[in-house]
């Protein structure tokens, strides 16, 4: 079946406007998470959702991250107010509960903040 | 607080070798393991896992074995090819509410004809 899907699967902004990553996750997958893959920070956890338990956000950078995931399906990422260092590839994944169930990555969207 | 460390990159090795990466994780508790791939220009791909200690993940003539004793889940395969050249991230999970995935940095292996 289909994957996770990311879109769009580049975007490059001007610093200061605020941007927004989609995410769609495999078709009944109750789990989602965000990551950032960054030169200096390498993979790391940014928000988690499982079903309708408050989301898991201790991962966000700063207050100008916030994301949603809206009907338990496609989540999106938003940024606001863009810095250079927000520039990264931004990886959604999805799985089939929360747990050790393996996480099925998508394409990543690559952000460029200029 | 929970991390993995894996060795550093990048490796270089001829078609048939050995390959040895290692991965050592500090938990507080008992983690789930994992390798993830990263093949050039493509997404991450779970490689392999285990969920406990002495499980043994394989998959592609890879193998890791979880050992406890050593908190360590070393990535092996008996003979390279040019066609594993790669990233791959060694990871962790934990059994609380976020099972977020906690990366190492990753180390690339490139496979010489």
């Amino acid at each position: 079946g289909a994957g996770v899907s990311q879109s769009p699967s580049n975007k490059v902004t001007e610093k200061g406007k605020d941007v927004e990553l989609r995410c769609d996750p495999i078709s009944g997958h109750t789990a989602l998470y965000w990551y950032r893959q960054s030169l200096g920070q390498g993979l790391e956890f940014l928000i988690y959702f499982q079903g309708n338990s408050a989301p898991d956000k201790s991962g966000l950078p700063s207050d100008r991250f916030s994301a949603e995931r809206t009907g338990g399906s496609v989540s999106t990422l938003t940024i606001q107010r863009t810095q250079q260092e927000d520039s990264a590839v931004y990886l959604c994944a999805s799985s089939l509960v929360g747990g050790p169930e393996t996480q099925y990555f998508g394409p990543g969207t690559r952000l460029l903040v200029l | 607080g929970n991390s993995v460390t894996q060795m550093e990159g990048p490796v270089t090795l001829s078609e048939e070798a050995f390959l040895t990466i290692n991965c050592t994780y500090t938990a507080t508790g008992y983690p789930s393991l994992f390798w993830y791939v990263q093949y050039p220009g493509e997404g991450l791909q779970l490689l392999l896992k285990a969920t406990k200690a002495d499980d043994k993940g394989s998959n592609k003539g890879f193998e890791a074995t979880y050992r406890k004793e050593t908190t360590s889940f070393h990535l092996e395969k008996g003979s390279v090819q040019v066609s594993d050249s790669a990233v791959y991230f060694c990871a962790l999970t934990m059994m609380d509410s976020s099972y977020k995935l906690i990366f190492g940095s990753g180390t690339r292996l490139l496979v010489r004809p």
